[in-house]
């Protein structure tokens, strides 16, 4: 009765390589969120994806982020030639159905130098 | 859009103090509403879900209410313990984008001995 799984726990990256951070849902669940808590801040929402499918994704950045949930395999956050700012702890959540309850992941902390 | 606010910023409390931490959101057209807990580097534990119909729920020690129609929510802990100590995010899902959860800052609850 796995919950959600999220790997790498730490990732430390060099300013201008790539991030790529992986989210495994609940058994069952097709709906991914990933969120970011920059240090001291709250935690925002970036993007909401059904299976193959983006929902919503407003709370992304606009360049450098881009996110994805294949039929088969984890849901997968990339983020391109990644900057001090992006320094954060990524949060993935899953759920059975879009408005029902989100349960989270145990975060990937990214830190870049 | 959706803001939501909690109070206060930080509390400490003695051991087996009966407290109470209050959240507000602007829009009231809510899903529903769900308290967490998050301990130093780690992710996010669900507590309680709160639907959008429903005024409280129970668990154990913890009581939350609703009342959505003055977006207020109150969680309630009941003879408070040192292993209480956390950080409390309160998050509404609903409006326009029925999937997303929108956090507040979080309230820093120390209980010591």
């Amino acid at each position: 009765n796995a919950g959600v799984m999220q790997n790498p726990r730490h990732l430390v990256r060099r300013r201008g390589q790539e991030a790529r951070l992986r989210c495994s849902p609940v058994k069952g669940h097709s709906h991914v969120y990933w969120y970011r808590q920059l240090p001291e801040e709250g935690l925002k929402f970036m993007v909401y994806l059904q299976k193959e499918n983006i929902i919503d994704e407003s709370g992304m950045p606009k360049e450098r982020f881009s996110a994805e949930f294949p039929k088969e395999g984890p849901s997968i956050l990339r983020i391109q030639q990644v900057v001090r700012g992006d320094s954060a702890a990524y949060f993935c959540a899953s759920s059975h159905k879009g408005y029902y309850e989100q349960y989270f992941g145990p975060g990937t902390r990214l830190t870049v130098t | 859009k959706q803001e939501v606010t909690q109070i206060p910023a930080a509390l400490s409390v003695p051991e087996g103090e009966n407290l109470v931490l209050n959240c507000s959101f602007t829009d009231s057209a809510i899903y529903n509403l769900q308290w967490f807990r998050q301990d130093p580097g780690k992710g996010l534990t669900s507590l309680l879900l709160i639907q959008s119909s429903q005024r409280e729920q129970t668990s154990g020690r913890l009581n939350a209410s609703l009342d959505k129609s003055s977006g207020r929510s109150t969680l309630y802990i009941a003879a408070s313990q040192p292993g209480d100590s956390a950080t409390y995010l309160c998050a509404v899902k609903g409006g326009t984008s029925y999937g997303k959860l929108t956090f507040g800052q979080g309230t820093i609850l120390t209980v010591h001995p």
